[in-house]
């Protein structure tokens, strides 16, 4: 099956600081990237949807200013927490979806745990 | 707005047993409905996945079916064993492939030896 990576897979921060996660589609070319977070003991909550060369739709709820998306191309996608705190410390997991046809599916990255200290 | 629920929230059943997982949906307008694992600070790991005009998938010892009428579906597990210990979370997709993925709250099995 087609393989999406993250990185970091970890990263530990200072208290605003800004921090960047990566999410790569390695073997196919992802029309739509998502970004997932997920708090302790939670279930994935969606952020943001993000299109190839254009601006990510956010999730209400979700601050569009804290959480930059930028989706360059058709096998990246990155997400930057800005002037993180506490609070955003959590996991979160990207998936890249493609519209190839039918029985597509997304896949999911490993994830990225967040610790802001 | 589509929402999906896992009952029950926690399940722990001895070694050797056949349970099911049950998940429902609000909104039968659904293209597929998935079932993923994912253990403790991991990532997810696809086990099934239906599309809205089949009924149910099997993967060796795992069983999904889909009621999209009702907006239910059914995880099967047969003889469970201590390494199907994880949280197993049902998620619905809308439109297509490139649509959202709404993820229900997860059941966290439990299986003792």
């Amino acid at each position: 099956g087609a393989v999406v990576s993250q990185h970091p897979s970890r990263v530990i921060c200072k208290s605003g600081t800004s921090v960047k996660i990566e999410c790569r589609s390695l073997d196919f070319q992802a029309t739509t990237m998502f970004w997932y977070r997920q708090f302790p003991k939670q279930s994935l909550m969606l952020m943001a949807t993000s299109n190839e060369g254009s601006k990510a739709t956010y999730e209400q709820g979700v601050e569009k200013d804290k959480f930059l998306i930028n989706h360059a191309s058709l096998t990246l996608s990155t997400l930057t927490v800005t002037s993180a705190h506490p609070e955003d410390s959590s996991f979160y997991i990207c998936s890249a979806g493609t519209l190839a046809g039918v029985g597509g599916t997304q896949y999911f990255g490993p994830g990225t745990r967040l610790l802001v200290l | 707005k589509q929402e999906v629920t896992q009952i029950p929230a926690a399940l722990s059943v001895p070694e050797g047993e056949n349970l099911v997982l049950n998940c429902s949906f609000t909104d039968s307008a659904i293209y597929n409905l998935q079932w993923f694992r994912q253990d403790p600070g991991k990532g997810l790991t696809s086990l099934l996945l239906i599309q809205s005009s089949q009924r149910e998938q099997t993967s060796g010892r795992l069983n999904a079916s889909l009621d999209k009428s009702s907006g239910r579906s059914t995880l099967y597990i047969a003889a469970s064993q201590p390494g199907d210990s994880a949280t197993y979370l049902c998620a619905v997709t809308r439109y297509s492939s490139a649509s959202k993925i709404i993820f229900g709250s997860g059941t966290r099995l439990s299986i003792r030896p």
